[in-house]
């Protein structure tokens, strides 16, 4: 089974502020690849990052940074000095050989951004 | 074309009532996946296909939900006698293949069943 928790419900912080938005992942099979997608207010999703679970090395585009930890199950998601545009349900997903490659998704954190 | 287009954007039913869904996957796409979404909370997968055929379709509840994608015709999702909880945003999302790659999402279609 594999299954993807975003424990954070919702976060609000203020421009400019860092913010983390929490992964935590669980699969038996050893391949397997994590992704970050973005929902704005506007409805569709956007794909942020792919990250396949050979490579731990963490990613940094622009204001936007990936931690991915194995140790921890964990694939955390940074926004350096928020902006107002970033108001968005950002979601994780999951997808294993052993879910016949299905993607699960976590059920999404909402990022407030007050300017 | 390079997205996934997805019809209509909104639809409105009478509960009981029928609703089909379509989405056109970006050319060259082997795999479509349907989800719905409730109230911008987590994706709820409903069926896969490979081409034409049913790849994997253990979110489907069979009894009311039917899904087709036929060659040269955009895939559907019906939902036969719609309920007061169907009314979601309904997304399709297609991929070259089944592995790593990258689902591309449609801006989805939104049910609301009255």
């Amino acid at each position: 089974a594999q299954k993807v928790t975003q424990a954070q419900t919702e976060i609000s912080v203020v421009e400019k502020e860092d913010v983390t938005l929490d992964c935590v992942y669980e699969t038996r099979d050893t391949t397997y690849y994590l992704f970050w997608y973005k929902q704005p207010p506007s409805g569709e999703l956007v794909f942020l990052i792919r990250r396949n679970s050979f490579d731990e090395q963490n990613e940094i585009s622009g204001r936007y940074s990936w931690n991915f930890q194995k140790s921890t199950s964990s694939f955390n998601f940074t926004i350096t000095a928020s902006q107002v545009v970033d108001s968005a349900v950002y979601f994780c997903a999951l997808r294993t050989s052993g879910g016949s490659y299905i993607p699960t998704f976590g059920r999404g954190t909402s990022l407030i951004v007050h300017p | 074309g390079e997205e996934v287009a997805q019809t209509p954007k909104h639809l409105v039913r009478g509960e009981g009532q029928k609703a089909k869904l379509y989405c056109a996957p970006i050319k060259g796409h082997s795999y479509v996946f349907w989800y719905q979404q409730v109230l911008k909370n987590e994706f709820k997968f409903l069926i896969s296909f490979q081409n034409e055929n049913v790849f994997d379709e253990t979110g489907m509840p069979k009894e009311r939900f039917s899904a087709k994608c036929l060659p040269n015709s955009p895939c559907s999702l019906e939902i036969q006698a719609t309920k007061l909880e169907d009314s979601a945003v309904y997304f399709c999302a297609s991929s070259p293949n089944s592995g790593a790659n990258v689902l591309t999402f449609g801006a989805g279609s939104r049910l609301t069943v009255l």
